[in-house]
């Protein structure tokens, strides 16, 4: 059994460019979560989707970022035109349904580093 | 979500119990608790959770206060794998999907000693 699959592991961008983070959720799970974990800090929320749908998107910034959960394929966290501030770990969780009692599943993250 | 206090550090023998305390005094009637581990360059790892009996899994035991307002996360004999950055997060009911997210504070930096 699989667990949460994420790619790039390790992502280097230059100002300006794109960034896009991938997210396989575990077989059978519709609910995939994003979290940005900065240099040194703690672990924070930035969007929750289920298929085809944005369903929380409170912690997303307002500009340059976008996030997708399509029918077919991974989750994808989109960046525009990165700024050096964007360098973080980006971690996907999943989970097979919503609920407070419910775990979410985490992958081991994709490491944004911007020159 | 009702916040919670967790010691900055903790330093445990390896092969001996640990026990990680976590406050929540302001926990309402429906949070569970949960709680998470980051091991160094990993994404966090789900350990347990609990709404008001004790809990026992493979990986460790919950053991919540009878007023909820504590709980203490048990490892029963220490490796040095347990070592990690340990969170305590509530869950509860605010609306249909605003408490999906986890809120993490800054957990418990675990060190194992051999």
């Amino acid at each position: 059994n699989a667990g949460v699959m994420q790619n790039p592991r390790h992502l280097v961008r230059r100002r300006g460019q794109e960034a896009r983070l991938r997210c396989s959720p575990m077989k059978g799970h519709s609910h995939v979560y994003w979290y940005r974990q900065l240099p040194e800090e703690g672990l924070k929320f930035m969007v929750y989707l289920q298929k085809e749908n944005i369903i929380d998107e409170s912690g997303m910034p307002k500009e340059r970022f976008s996030a997708e959960f399509p029918k077919e394929g991974p989750s994808i966290l989109r960046i525009q035109q990165v700024v050096r501030g964007d360098s973080a770990a980006y971690f996907c969780a999943s989970s097979p349904v919503k609920g407070t009692n419910q775990p979410q599943h985490f992958g081991d993250g994709t490491r944004l580093s911007i020159l | 979500d009702a916040k919670t206090t967790q010691p900055n550090s903790m330093e445990s023998n390896e092969e001996e119990p640990v026990h990680l305390p976590c406050n929540h005094s302001t926990i309402s009637g429906t949070d569970y608790i949960h709680w998470y581990r980051q091991l160094p360059s990993q994404g966090p790892e789900y350990v347990i959770h609990g709404l008001t009996s004790n809990v026992n899994n493979r990986m460790a035991s919950l053991a919540i206060a009878e007023d909820r307002k504590s709980s203490t996360l048990i490892l029963h004999r220490a490796t040095l794998r347990d070592a990690a950055v340990y969170y305590c997060i509530l869950r509860g009911e605010i609306s249909n999907f605003g408490n999906e997210k986890l809120t993490f504070g800054t957990g418990t930096r675990l060190t194992i000693i051999p």
